[in-house]
């Protein structure tokens, strides 16, 4: 079975300074992993995915993950935040033969002045 | 490109009501998925369509809730009876292929 565990349930950060979101996985085969945010009221939104190839993943709004397999992790970061980046951000797994997504419970980014 | 439409956006009933959720996919997309989120979590599968067949659903809770997708495209979700428990955001998503998954803006259930 597979895991995803997000660390760290809110993250206040002042504008403009860079953040990471933490995401562990654990799985026993070969993984895809995925982080999408949640605005209020809004439906999920995919930021960017790993499928395989290159570790480092780039994706909208400026956001990049990087896939590290020794450490099962795959933490989001972004080096200058805006206040409309203030959101719930899911980190998913899903194994490389299975369509189903399993998400971490989300961590909240809080964007202050 | 239109996207997930999901109605109703939100839903009231008291505890041992049943109620229904609709879902539209995107053109084309032959899975659908129906997720549970409760709040203060990460979306739950309830249960996966490919075209209207069910490929997954081993979290249903088969004793109250059931969905079906009617030739292939529509889906409907329905609780019947509710639980307080069940009060949650239901999202609703579809994908083309395996890779990645389009939600809709989900039905907020409050069950009083």
């Amino acid at each position: 079975a597979q895991s995803v565990t997000q660390l760290d349930s809110q993250v206040p950060v002042f504008e403009e300074a860079p953040v990471e979101l933490r995401c562990n996985y654990s799985s026993s085969v070969s993984v895809y992993l995925f982080w999408y945010v949640q605005y209020p009221n809004q439906g999920l939104q995919l930021l960017l995915k790993y499928l395989s190839g290159s570790t480092l993943v780039k994706g909208i709004n400026g956001f990049e993950a990087e896939f590290n397999k020794s450490q099962t992790s795959f933490h989001l970061r972004k080096p200058s935040v805006h206040i409309s980046d203030t959101a719930e951000y899911f980190c998913a797994v899903r194994n490389s033969g299975y369509s189903t997504l399993t998400f971490g419970k989300g961590t909240m980014l809080l964007v202050s002045p | 490109e239109a996207g997930v439409a999901q109605s109703p956006r939100y839903k009231i009933i008291e505890k041992r009501q049943s109620v229904a959720f609709w879902c539209n996919p995107i053109s084309g997309h032959a899975t659908l998925y129906w997720y549970q989120q409760i709040l203060g979590q990460g979306p739950k599968l309830l249960i996966q369509f490919q075209n209207n067949g069910v490929v997954d659903d081993s979290q249903l809770p088969k004793d109250r809730f059931s969905a079906e997708r009617l030739k292939g495209v529509d889906s409907t979700l329905k609780i019947q009876p509710a639980k307080l428990e069940d009060s949650a955001v239901y999202l609703c998503a579809s994908s083309p292929t395996s890779n990645e998954q389009f939600f809709g803006p989900g039905t907020r259930l409050t069950v009083l």
